[in-house]
């Protein structure tokens, strides 16, 4: 069974400056997918950025980045030039590449952007 | 594209009663679905994965006569929560997944979720 373990209940960051969640997982598989998705206020699940672990090269999407260390295990998302837009819940997630194609969540971190 | 939408977003139901959530697949045929439940300031736990055409598959733990998943159709999955009680009252959100083969890989969308209140 996988384990995705995200430490930081909580975080804050003041608009415009850069902030690092950080995301562990446990897992015997060597194909897999990782996520970071983003819940706000609306509860709506949104999709923020995805990692395919077969390729070396970091995910970048905008704002948006990710340091994926295989061998360590980590996954932590980096995002830069924080709005007030991105306070909201974020959860890492685990997927395998084969089978269910079951989602492992996170406990979530809860990021606030202050003004 | 890819849009997922839940019915109802809000239901309020008397103890004993079988409320209905339905979860559809706009734009694409999604062969699998997925039930999660989330308590307050709480992750998202799986409840089910629902297969097209073929019974749910539930995780440890969930009760499968109370939660009844339906998969009738490649764009509507159902949640029956029957005879509610108080304790069942939670967010309940649905995802689908989009088969390899289309533009998008292994993504999951999520609906906006239905949130159920058992007075």
């Amino acid at each position: 069974a996988q384990t995705v373990t995200q430490s930081q209940p909580e975080m804050s960051v003041q608009e415009a400056e850069t902030v690092t969640l950080s995301c562990t997982y446990d897992t015997s598989e060597n194909n897999y997918y990782l996520f970071w998705y983003k819940q706000p206020p609306s509860r709506q699940m949104i999709l923020v950025i995805r990692q395919e672990a077969y390729k070396q090269q970091n995910a970048t999407e905008n704002r948006f980045s990710v340091n994926f260390q295989k061998a360590a295990k980590s996954f932590s998302l980096k995002i830069s030039d924080s709005q007030l837009g991105d306070t909201a819940m974020y959860f890492c997630a685990f997927m395998k590449q084969s089978g269910s194609y079951q989602l492992t969540f996170g406990k979530g971190t809860k990021l606030s952007v202050i003004p | 594209g890819a849009v997922v939408s839940q019915h109802p977003s809000w239901v309020i139901c008397k103890s004993g009663t079988s409320v209905k959530i339905e979860c559809r697949s706009l734009d694409f045929q999604a062969t699998t679905m997925f039930w999660y439940r989330q308590f307050p300031k709480q992750s998202l736990m799986l409840m089910a994965t629902s297969n097209e055409g073929s019974k749910a598959t539930y995780e440890q733990g969930v009760e499968k006569d109370k939660f009844l998943i339906n998969h009738a159709s490649l764009t509507l999955s159902t949640l029956t929560v029957t005879s509610a009680h108080p304790e069942d009252s939670s967010f309940y959100i649905c995802s689908a997944r989009r088969p390899t083969g289309e533009s998008s890989y292994n993504e999951q969308f999520f609906g906006p979720g239905t949130r159920l209140t058992v007075l």
